[in-house]
């Protein structure tokens, strides 16, 4: 059974930095492109980032060019998310996604931008 | 970017009514389109991927019809537990968007 399992979350001051992760299982995790997706408190699904199953491929959305990085170590099954320059614009609770629009997300963990 | 909009916004039905829900995207999207059901404080869980294709475990009531620019989300009778925020998403033209969700109220 394929679990995602999100790591990391938590209240970090504007322009802070955090690290998010997400343990993957029971699926051969380099087969699969992996994202992220966020959802600000009450509000809809954005799309965040992409990573191939490799890992040599990423692509983000504009909102968070040039601040957010994704990464995955195949070794070790694991996706990360380094979350730089935090903006009160970025809280919202973030989902890893296996092969988006065909696969399973994980429960999620929230991210919270405030002094 | 692709611009999803989802019809109506809220809808309100009763158990065992037939409850139809539209996507509508601002261009092509072939058959990249999926739907998921979010419930409070839980993660999205997809129902159809591929505009048709039911994924694993979801209940026959629940179907997707549509290419192109036009998708139908139908459930054909309603259970009390299908309340919840529906979501098209497509993956035909990166980047990934999402439509702006249905609320389905059960009366």
């Amino acid at each position: 059974e394929v679990s995602l399992v999100e790591s990391g979350g938590g209240l970090v001051q504007p322009g802070g930095s955090l690290r998010l992760s997400c343990a993957a299982s029971g699926f051969t995790f380099i087969n699969y492109a992996m994202s992220w997706v966020r959802q600000p408190p009450g509000r809809g699904l954005e799309w965040v980032s992409v990573i191939s199953g490799p890992g040599g491929t990423t692509s983000y959305a504009d909102s968070v060019k040039g601040r957010l990085t994704i990464s995955r170590d195949n070794s070790k099954n694991t996706l990360s998310l380094q979350m730089n320059s935090l903006r009160a614009e970025d809280t919202a609770t973030y989902y890893c996604v296996k092969d988006i629009g065909y696969g399973s997300w994980g429960r999620g963990t929230l991210v919270i931008v405030s002094s | 970017e692709i611009v999803l909009t989802q019809s109506p916004a809220t809808l309100s039905l009763s158990p065992g009514e037939r409850a139809t829900l539209s996507c509508r995207a601002s261009q092509s999207v072939s058959n990249y389109l999926a739907w998921y059901q979010q419930k409070p404080g839980q993660a999205p869980r997809l129902l159809i991927y591929e505009a048709s294709y039911r994924a694993t475990g979801i209940p026959a009531r629940f179907s997707g019809s549509g290419s192109g620019t036009d998708f139908t989300l139908t459930i054909s009778s309603l259970e009390p537990e299908d309340f919840g925020v529906y979501y098209c998403q497509q993956r035909g033209n990166w980047p990934v968007t999402f439509g702006q969700g249905t609320r389905l109220e059960i009366k």
